[in-house]
């Protein structure tokens, strides 16, 4: 299985919900990572799970909070969000360390209304 | 701060027809990946490139890292409408603050049959 799976697949949300997107790879990865990417952009790094451990945060706002409840899934938790963080959500995964390939997600494309 | 970047932002080629993009980085790079993102799609791993002066080969495509490391080119050769899509290349820097890929602004190739 070398898929990462990304749910949903489409998200609808207004600025005053809590939603939150979910990533899972079962490769044996233990490096996870979320991104964000908008239109015509490249994806711009956001988090990095090293071990099940938070390793980076690029100085994202705290209304997205991630969470990695054991290695093969990732969350991400939404909340308060405003319209300029609508954009595709990528979930990526690698072997361990940051020169591995990087396996990505199809995505969530959000939506802040 | 550092940055990769790529040259040219949009590619249009006559289908048969070779090109090239190109990356370069304001900083000494540790590696270099390509990746490739089809309309609609996900970034998907093309090669990655370690050593200076390295030159990769994949069927029409060839990759090759500076001897400097901090820049890189990728040639197609006889493109195909297959080849639309656009090419992100992400530099690997080694940072106090966490090891990371950055991505480049990515190169659009559109394919005119």
């Amino acid at each position: 299985d070398t898929e990462v799976t990304q749910t949903p697949k489409h998200l609808v949300m207004g600025m005053t919900n809590k939603k939150s997107l979910k990533c899972e790879q079962h490769m044996g990865h233990r490096a996870m990572y979320w991104y964000k990417q908008k239109a015509k952009k490249p994806p711009e790094l956001m988090f990095v799970y090293s071990y099940e451990k938070l390793s980076i945060n690029e100085s994202v706002p705290s209304r997205f909070s991630p969470e990695c409840p054991n290695s093969s899934l990732l969350n991400l938790h939404l909340h308060a969000l405003q319209p300029e963080d609508s954009a595709l959500y990528l979930c990526a995964s690698s072997q361990g360390a940051f020169w591995d390939e990087q396996f990505f997600g199809p995505g969530t494309r959000l939506t802040v209304l | 701060g550092q940055q990769v970047m790529q040259i040219p932002q949009y590619q249009h080629v006559q289908e048969g027809e070779d090109f090239t993009t190109y990356c370069n980085s304001s900083t000494t790079l540790s590696n270099i990946q390509w990746y490739k993102q089809r309309p609609g799609g996900h970034p998907v791993f093309l090669i990655q490139l370690v050593k200076s002066g390295e030159v990769k080969k994949q069927k029409r495509l060839t990759f090759q890292f500076g001897e400097a490391k901090k820049n890189s080119s990728l040639h197609i050769t006889a493109t195909q409408t297959t080849d639309v899509g656009t090419y992100f290349c992400a530099g690997g820097m080694i940072k106090a603050a966490g090891n990371k890929l950055t991505f480049g602004g990515g190169t659009r190739v559109l394919v005119k049959p």
